[in-house]
């Protein structure tokens, strides 16, 4: 089992404060990382696929960085809103399979 | 635009019981695969498959079995439920391996 960890485990935050959770994953045999919103009571929905060392992708507020070398992706929220509150999950890509981590809560105080 | 769509929506079964566990994608996606969330845990990946015919175990398959006969429906099956099996169950399709995948509402599953 390839094991997926993410911290913090959860997460409060004013809103307008910016913020960032670390997903770490084994570093071997690397094909792809994925980034996932969940709001409570919806399904889970895609917000970045990274492959390559360095990669960096945004929308809108939302960025990820990615490190295949030493085995860690950032996500960052810049000026976080009400609506960003989701769990945010990451998951490692071996190419057929999924491995999820447990996921980062957020939720953002008005 | 119907995407991924997981029926039935909750069930609540006898330890014992079988039961079919439907997903069905209008995608034209090749990937599909079967999850289970538990508390405290991740999405556990319980069976996978790469296309019409193919499917392949993935990290918790015991007590499970599944079927893809068509390309855009893939079926989990319980044929004798445990209470172990209780949990809210996600389908999932991809359109090729490494890209991202596009989830169903979800199952809730209850075994008494």
């Amino acid at each position: 089992i390839l094991n997926v960890e993410q911290s913090p485990q959860s997460l409060h935050v004013q809103e307008g404060d910016s913020t960032n959770f670390t997903c770490s994953f084994p570093s071997s045999n690397f094909y792809a990382l994925h980034w996932y919103r969940w709001e409570t009571a919806k399904s889970p929905e895609a917000l970045f696929v990274m492959t390559l060392n360095g990669d960096e992708k945004k929308k809108g507020r939302i960025s990820a960085t990615l490190n295949t070398k030493e085995g860690y992706s950032y996500l960052y929220i810049k000026g976080s809103q009400p609506e960003d509150s989701a769990t945010y999950l990451c998951a490692r890509n071996t190419g057929n399979q999924f491995y999820f981590g447990t996921g980062t809560s957020l939720t953002v105080i008005p | 635009n119907a995407g991924v769509t997981q029926t039935p929506k909750f069930q609540v079964l006898k330890t014992g019981q079988s039961m079919t566990l439907q997903c069905a994608q209008d995608m034209n996606h090749e990937y599909m695969s079967w999850y289970r969330q538990d508390p405290g845990m991740g999405l556990r990946l319980i069976h996978y498959s790469v296309g019409a015919g193919i499917t392949d175990q993935g990290e918790v398959p015991n007590g499970y079995n599944v079927s893809r006969l068509k390309k855009q429906n893939f079926l989990l099956g319980l044929e004798s439920a445990a209470p172990s099996q209780t949990s809210v169950y996600f389908c999932a399709s991809q359109r090729q391996g490494g890209q991202p995948q596009h989830f169903g509402d979800g199952t809730r599953l209850s075994i008494l």
